[in-house]
């Protein structure tokens, strides 16, 4: 499957600042989506890009995929603790197959 | 109904007994999935069935066994498990395979004493 990095592995982020996760890959993607798995929970679908230098806003979410569609960051703003959690990028491989990155997982302190 | 159903949510089981995990969706998806995860990992995928037939098997060891009895159900069977084999065990689906959002159950906890 397609293979992506994904940096950092743990974000500990005081309730109120910024942060951002990047996922990276050394071949092109056809597209990236991003999950978000709270604790003891499932993977939920947040968003999927497609097309290069694109940016999708979910309220204070920000992704991004990269010009060369290589890298794909997304970026909290204003943390609260509902964002704790881990996020993971995927990437669809030709045959269909989706596969993670290794996730972000986010603790917010209040 | 947007969601998909997982059973049981917990599972303990010994080596040597027979077990299956049963997942459910009416959401009218053509693509269901397995997927295997452990602590701090992301989900590996198992099994992928699109149409009710067998699409992707990713070299899973013989004693998972997957089964597609009709569009709306996939279940796992699971014999002479491992202790390494406890896990998160994950059914997702999507409207099909070449669909991208997958909708993800809440998981089988796995214990294999």
């Amino acid at each position: 499957g397609q293979q992506v990095m994904q940096i950092p592995q743990y974000q500990h982020v005081q309730e109120g600042e910024d942060f951002t996760t990047y996922c990276n890959s050394s071949t092109t993607l056809s597209n990236i989506q991003w999950y978000k798995q709270r604790p003891g929970g499932h993977p939920v679908f947040l968003i999927q890009l497609v097309k290069s230098g694109e940016v999708k806003k979910q309220k204070r979410l920000t992704f991004q995929f990269g010009e060369a569609k290589k890298n794909s960051s997304l970026h909290i703003t204003a943390t609260q603790t509902t964002d704790v959690g881990t996020y993971f990028c995927a990437a669809r491989s030709n045959d269909y197959k989706l596969s993670f990155g290794a996730g972000t997982t986010v603790t917010v302190r209040a | 109904d947007t969601e998909v159903t997982q059973t049981p949510k917990h599972l303990v089981m010994g080596m040597t007994n027979k077990k299956s995990l049963k997942c459910e969706q009416h959401m009218g998806h053509r693509a269901m999935y397995w997927y295997k995860q452990k602590a701090k990992k992301p989900p590996e995928l198992m099994f992928v069935y699109s149409y009710e037939k067998l699409s992707i098997n990713e070299s899973v060891p013989s004693r998972f066994s997957p089964e597609c009895p009709n569009s709306s159900l996939l279940n796992l069977h699971l014999h002479a498990l491992q202790p390494e084999d406890s896990a998160l065990y994950l059914c997702a689906s999507s409207l099909g395979q070449t669909y991208n959002e997958q909708f993800f159950g809440p998981g089988t906890r796995l214990t294999v004493l």
